[in-house]
């Protein structure tokens, strides 16, 4: 069965560089979340989108922007990286008002070097 | 806005002994939980979710919890681990649209 699709699956990059993470969800999920993952930390939740639209934000930084198009992939824009932003970033998707097939892609871990 | 706990931050079993992991929730409504199970530098793997109904749930690798809303608890256990159950476990509440997430709980274990 077709999972969530994250890529890539690993990124360097170096302070004040941009980086660009994907996501691809499950067929027919109208549902995206992205969180993100410190080392050693919990995931923690940063936006979600719905049908294209921006349905719920966390801790997020100004920095980073999301959006989700019409094929409902979505992507995550990290700018001006700083060394706090290394993480493993998990999307998930879903259904709404079938939450309970919520799944999770593998991950893209990004180190700031 | 909901909130998950994990009060265990570490535990050590030795293999073929039982586990149980401890995960306090707070939602105002019916809660949607989860367990979650992640190896070092892997992605989240679920384990077994509770929506409704038996408040006993069986999950995958021989993993059970059990809801029991009068103590806002979602148990996580496991009768005999086996030496590749050593993970960090996440216990997880759904609420609007959202996953909170616990601290996690490392659990090692030895020979």
């Amino acid at each position: 069965a077709a999972g969530v699709i994250q890529s890539p699956r690993h990124l360097i990059k170096e302070k004040r560089e941009t980086a660009t993470l994907k996501c691809y969800p499950i067929p027919r999920h109208d549902t995206v979340y992205w969180y993100q993952q410190g080392p050693g930390q919990d995931p923690q939740f940063l936006i979600s989108f719905y049908e294209k639209m921006q349905s719920d934000k966390g801790s997020i930084p100004d920095r980073f922007s999301a959006q989700q198009f019409s094929d409902y992939h979505s992507e995550l824009n990290m700018s001006s990286l700083e060394l706090g932003d290394s993480a493993l970033y998990f999307c998930a998707s879903s259904s709404r008002g079938d939450e309970e097939k919520l799944f999770f892609g593998s991950g893209t871990q990004l180190s700031v070097l | 806005a909901q909130s998950v706990t994990q009060p265990d931050i570490h535990i050590t079993v030795s293999e073929g002994a039982s586990l149980e992991l401890r995960c306090n929730y707070s939602y105002g409504a019916t809660p949607y939980l989860f367990w979650y199970v992640q190896s070092p530098g892997q992605g989240l793997q679920l384990l077994l979710k509770y929506f409704s109904g038996d408040t006993l749930v069986q999950g995958i690798k021989g993993f059970e919890a059990e809801f029991k809303r009068s103590q806002s608890s979602f148990n996580l256990r496991k009768p005999s681990v086996h030496w590749s159950d050593a993970a960090e476990y996440f216990c997880a509440v759904e609420g609007s649209y959202k996953l909170s997430f616990g601290a996690g709980t490392t659990v090692t274990v030895r020979a």
